[in-house]
């Protein structure tokens, strides 16, 4: 069974303060990881794809770093906003029979409070 | 363009019925996935489909079953529905064979909610 592990469950900010949040995933068989933002009543919307160790991807405020060899991510936010609030996930892909299936933590709820 | 779409949003059904969810995805996109969501927990894998063909399978009993149609568009099956069932069920398209299976985005809909009494 793996286990894609994601902290904090849930954090609440600031509006304008920065944030972090991690994702930790099996360092064996890496394949891609992904991540996603989660909007109440909407659809999952697709972030980042990272497949290299060392990884570097940015969005706007958003930025996301990957570590393969010790089996984490971290998403940033910088100046959080109110329209950030969502849950955000990350998944993982292993190699193999799983390359196609996306493997989810339960994600990272995060409020931007005005 | 149109997003991946999904019907019916809501259903409410007992234990014992069964249920059919459709999925539409991405014009151009000819592969589709679904994923089923519970409370507190992430979206976990059910099925892979790629030009009508499955290409993956998760850890859900044979309860679970799905198709692919000509035109891409796909069907969710679940028999003889437990409490349990009771969840978001998600659907996602993606090109395939775009750049590798690694870099496959995967595009969801907003899903069709669940409950089983």
């Amino acid at each position: 069974i793996l286990n894609v592990e994601q902290s904090p469950q849930s954090l609440h900010v600031q509006e304008g303060d920065s944030t972090n949040f991690t994702c930790s995933f099996p360092s064996s068989n890496f394949y891609a990881l992904h991540w996603y933002r989660w909007e109440t009543a909407k659809s999952p919307e697709a972030l980042f794809v990272m497949t290299l160790n060392g990884d570097e991807k940015k969005k706007g405020r958003i930025s996301a770093t990957l570590n393969t060899k010790e089996g984490y991510s971290y998403l940033y936010i910088k100046g959080s906003q109110p329209e950030d609030s969502a849950t955000y996930l990350c998944a993982f892909k292993y190699s193999g029979a799983g390359s196609y299936q996306l493997t989810f933590g339960k994600g990272t709820k995060l409020s931007v409070i005005p | 363009d149109a997003g991946v779409t999904q019907s019916p949003t809501h259903l409410i059904k007992t234990r014992g019925q069964h249920v059919t969810l459709r999925c539409s995805p991405i014009s151009g996109h000819k592969s589709v996935s679904w994923y089923q969501q519970v409370l507190g927990q992430g979206p976990q894998f059910i099925f892979q489909y790629y030009e009508k063909e499955e290409r993956g399978r998760g850890n859900f009993p044979d309860r679970f079953s799905a198709r692919q149609f000509p035109n891409y568009s796909s069907e969710l099956n679940v028999n003889a529905l437990l409490l349990g069932d009771s969840a978001l069920y998600l659907c996602a398209s993606s090109l395939a064979k775009s750049g590798g299976p690694a870099r496959e985005t995967q595009y969801f809909g907003p899903g069709t909610r669940l409950l089983v009494l």
